[in-house]
């Protein structure tokens, strides 16, 4: 059964600092995969996806994410944190059967820190 | 700008209450899908629906139904609320080509069942 992995539950760090989710999921075939964001309250915003080609992903908000077929990994990074990126992080990955399914994992929490 | 939208923000109910929540969609998506997410547990998939009258369990369908009478409209039911579904509840959909698909959300439904 595929499966989405993010062993971070809650990260802190400061404003300017670099970040880097943690994201592993667990499928046979070469899986689409998405980063979204949901700031309290609100509903979840797409950061940045990768159907095929290039690895390196880039998105919205100054957001990179890097696909690994080795390590089943798709780690999204920022090179500098700002105050604005606190939110829930979800990774997901997604089937091309019919009804198009997402698997979500279970969300980091970013708390960012003057 | 494209939009899926919910018709209750925050709603409070009493036990055995039954409980319709609504969700609209604009942009003419085959694939709309009901979400639970709680702290912890991410989001986890009530039903999704490919076409008008067409639905699939998800999940965690026990306890819920869903209506699908017209393509722009995806209906959650719970036919006798119990406090266990007290959740935040997120309505989403997509294009049927995962090629050029991602999830689009609306900014959820609280739910609080007292």
């Amino acid at each position: 059964a595929q499966s989405v992995t993010q062993p971070d539950i809650h990260i802190t760090v400061s404003e300017g600092a670099s970040l880097e989710l943690r994201c592993n999921y667990s499928y046979g075939a070469t899986p689409y995969l998405f980063w979204y964001v949901q700031s309290p309250g609100q509903g979840l915003q797409l950061l940045l996806k990768y159907f095929s080609g290039d690895t390196l992903v880039q998105g919205i908000k100054g957001f990179e994410a890097e696909f690994k077929r080795s390590q089943s990994s798709f780690n999204l990074r920022k090179p500098s944190v700002h105050w604005s990126d606190a939110a829930e992080y979800f990774c997901a990955v997604a089937t091309l059967n019919t009804g198009n399914q997402f698997y979500f994992g279970t969300g980091t929490s970013l708390t960012v820190i003057p | 700008d494209v939009k899926v939208t919910q018709s209750s923000r925050y709603l409070v109910k009493r036990t055995g209450e039954k409980v319709f929540l609504e969700c609209v969609q604009d942009m003419d998506h085959e694939n709309m899908f009901w979400y639970r997410q709680d702290p912890g547990l991410g989001l986890r998939l009530i039903y999704f629906s490919y076409d008008v009258k067409m639905k699939e369990k998800g999940d965690i369908p026990e306890g819920y139904s869903v209506s699908r009478e017209k393509k722009e409209r995806f209906s959650l039911i719970l036919e006798s609320a119990s406090t266990n579904q007290t959740s935040m509840y997120l309505c989403a959909s997509s294009s049927i080509g995962l090629g050029t698909g991602e999830l689009f959300f609306g900014e959820g439904s609280r739910l609080t069942v007292l």
